[in-house]
């Protein structure tokens, strides 16, 4: 069964914090991961791909861990801007429309 | 990136009716285009994937005679509701694979 699993939250934290979430998927098959953002009541856009090397962009960190089928996401220097649900997405065979997604995890950053 | 339209945004409409939903391909030729729902903090789920000129692919559990799909040009898919009632209400949203997926803004639909 294609299950992408996370810890839906609410994540709370001021601003500058440093926050991790984290996501397990259970499909050794899975070929491509990402992180979608999604605001209340409107579309996931793509925050980052994941790879195995691990990724940066900005204040914002992707690992994957094939091994442990264990993604992350850490973002540093929170913005009030940052709150939102964050979903963990998994991709199967060659479309990158054949997405599992997760539930997210809700951050709330606060003043 | 490819631009994703969908319409309406928002529908209100009575139990028993259809309604139709549309997804175009603004700037790029979508032979496959992808139809989510999300319900109330629940994951969005893929409901079926649409194919230009031939049947589309409907995932388990998901009745194809209820949720009906055409793709009949490169740039347009639609997905129509057919008799819907209130279990129907959610949060239905589609998707264009290019580098990455693009989806489009979504429909609220509302069952009364």
């Amino acid at each position: 069964r294609k299950e992408v699993e996370q810890d839906p939250g609410p994540f709370n934290v001021p601003e500058g914090a440093t926050v991790a979430f984290n996501c397990t998927y259970s499909n050794s098959a899975s070929q491509s991961f990402f992180w979608y953002r999604q605001d209340c009541r409107k579309e996931p856009k793509l925050l980052m791909s994941v790879y195995s090397s691990g990724n940066e962009d900005g204040r914002f960190t992707a690992q994957l861990n094939r091994a442990s089928q264990y993604i992350s996401l850490l973002i540093r220097d929170s913005k009030l801007s940052d709150s939102a649900t964050y979903l963990c997405v998994v991709g199967y065979g060659g479309s990158q429309g054949n997405l599992i997604f997760g539930k997210g995890t809700k951050l709330s950053v606060k003043p | 990136g490819a631009v994703v339209s969908q319409h309406p945004s928002r529908v209100i409409c009575k139990s028993g009716t259809s309604v139709k939903i549309e997804c175009r391909s603004l700037d790029f030729q979508a032979t496959t285009m992808f139809w989510y729902r999300q319900f109330p903090k629940q994951s969005l789920m893929l409901m079926a994937t649409s194919n230009e000129g031939s049947k589309a692919t409907y995932e388990q559990g998901v009745e194809k005679d209820k949720f009906l799909i055409n793709h009949a040009s490169l740039t347009l898919s639609t997905l129509t509701v057919t008799s819907a009632h209130p279990e129907d209400s959610s949060f239905y949203i589609c998707s264009v694979a290019y580098t990455e997926a693009f989806f489009g803004q979504g429909t609220r639909l509302t069952v009364v």
